[in-house]
């Protein structure tokens, strides 16, 4: 079955540390995305790729890094420098930026508590 | 650039009743609008989509329609069930469709 996986489901750090969350989709789309959900907020972009070793800064992406060295791959790293890194983080991924009507397709999540 | 309001929560009906989640937006021309839904402790799903004005995306007896006069696609189901329970989002994406941006989410929950 083609989709998105997100490993692991639970993630639990200690302040300080960076921390990298997996992002995969064998539905051979081009662009892929990154988001954050915080309780009772909508999704906010924090990177997106629209072909590989090209990405672009969302609304939100200090404190984060990202790469896309393979098509199907986009690793989030949450860095030491984010102030809040608890939440829900979410990946997506849609078939060519640009594409009126276009929808994205989303992973499960992944959700990372920082003590 | 593009944005969408979306109706507040919580919303709690009881089963059988009648569902509207308001949604209205600001754009620059006339995007495709989108509702997700997102299950407890899950990723998001499309539930429906319009890509035109007067267009009306209709899934699993929901049924929202893009209406550019008061730049509005409100969801609606006619008779929800316990199983509807979710939180339900509006999007758009922006001028040249690189990205969505979405509503904070209502979240409806149906009791038996």
């Amino acid at each position: 079955d083609g989709g998105i996986t997100q490993s692991p489901k639970y993630l639990f750090r200690k302040e300080g540390q960076n921390v990298t969350l997996s992002c995969e989709q064998n539905l051979n789309h081009d662009a892929m995305y990154w988001y954050r959900q915080d309780p009772g907020q909508g999704l906010r972009l924090i990177y997106y790729s629209q072909i590989v070793n090209d990405f672009q800064k969302g609304d939100i992406a200090e404190g984060y890094s990202v790469s896309r060295e393979k098509k199907e791959s986009f690793p989030l790293t949450v860095t030491s420098a984010q102030k809040n890194p608890t939440a829900f983080y979410l990946c997506a991924s849609s078939a060519r930026i640009g594409t009126v009507g276009d929808e994205q397709y989303f992973g499960p999540g992944t959700r990372l508590t920082v003590t | 650039g593009n944005s969408v309001t979306q109706m507040e929560g919580p919303v709690t009906l009881s089963e059988e009743a009648f569902l509207t989640i308001n949604c209205t937006y600001t754009a620059t021309g006339y995007p495709s609008l989108f509702w997700y839904v997102q299950y407890p402790g899950e990723g998001l799903q499309l539930l429906l989509k319009a890509t035109k004005a007067d267009d009306k995306g209709s899934n699993k007896g929901f049924e929202a329609t893009y209406r550019k006069e008061t730049t509005s696609f409100h969801l609606e189901k006619g008779s929800v069930q316990v199983s509807d329970s979710a939180v339900y989002f509006c999007a758009l994406p922006n001028f040249g469709n690189e990205k969505l941006t979405f509503g904070t989410g209502t979240r409806l929950t149906i009791i038996p």
